[in-house]
């Protein structure tokens, strides 16, 4: 079955950077773009971008260029995004998500969140 | 971006009751529109896609509808465990954008 696995919750100091990651199983990783979804209470939910798991090309919402970053490990079959120059507004609940079906944006995979904090 | 605006922002319902559950966009959609469920610490979940295709193992209580800027949620007869806040979100254009939510609870 398919599932993703996002890495632990994260205390980040103001200025920091933090990498999440998102390891794929149950399907071909390269098979399916990997998007990012940000959660606060505040702002709802806010879509990042996603990326090509295959040829590790990105799209980002303009919101987020430069403060986050995509990358993927094929090997390991695993999605990145590293948040820099954090602030107090970049604490929320991070996901990433897989499609059904290739190349629609209807997320029926995610993964169980990671909660980033950023406090000093 | 496009502006996703969902009402009532909270509902109270009876189990058995039908619930409508309403997404308006700033501009027309075209149906590129979909629904998710979320409970509290959980990732959300799909119900609906393309403004009313059932994801597969969705109950056939939860429906969609609508077209240009309105759309609508509907559960035909509320159980306790559809208690979750539900979310729209649009991929007519980039990027994605979301609904703020109606948070769904039992009178």
């Amino acid at each position: 079955q398919v599932q993703l696995q996002q890495s632990g919750a994260e205390l980040a100091k103001p200025g920091s950077s933090v990498k999440i990651s998102c390891k794929a199983s149950g399907y071909t990783f390269t098979s399916y773009y990997i998007s990012w979804i940000k959660q606060t209470t505040g702002q709802g939910l806010e879509y990042i971008g996603y990326i090509n798991t295959g040829s590790g090309g990105t799209n980002y919402n303009e919101k987020f260029k430069g403060k986050a970053t995509l990358t993927v490990d094929k090997s390991s079959s695993t999605a990145f995004m590293q948040l820099s120059s954090l602030t107090p507004d970049d604490s929320a609940v991070y996901y990433c998500a897989r499609p059904i079906i290739r190349g629609t944006n209807w997320f029926a995979y995610w993964g169980q969140g990671t909660l980033v904090t950023v406090s000093s | 971006d496009i502006q996703m605006t969902q009402s009532p922002s909270l509902l109270s319902a009876s189990v058995g009751d039908r619930v409508t559950l309403s997404c308006k966009a700033s501009q027309n959609i075209y149906k590129y529109l979909n629904w998710y469920q979320q409970k509290l610490g959980e990732a959300p979940k799909l119900l609906i896609y393309y403004t009313n295709s059932l994801q597969t193992g969705i109950p056939s209580r939860f429906s969609g509808s609508g077209s240009g800027t309105d759309y609508t949620l509907t559960i035909s007869s509320l159980q306790p465990e559809d208690v979750a806040t539900y979310f729209c979100q649009q991929y007519n254009s980039w990027p994605d954008t979301f609904g703020a939510g109606t948070k769904l609870e039992l009178k």
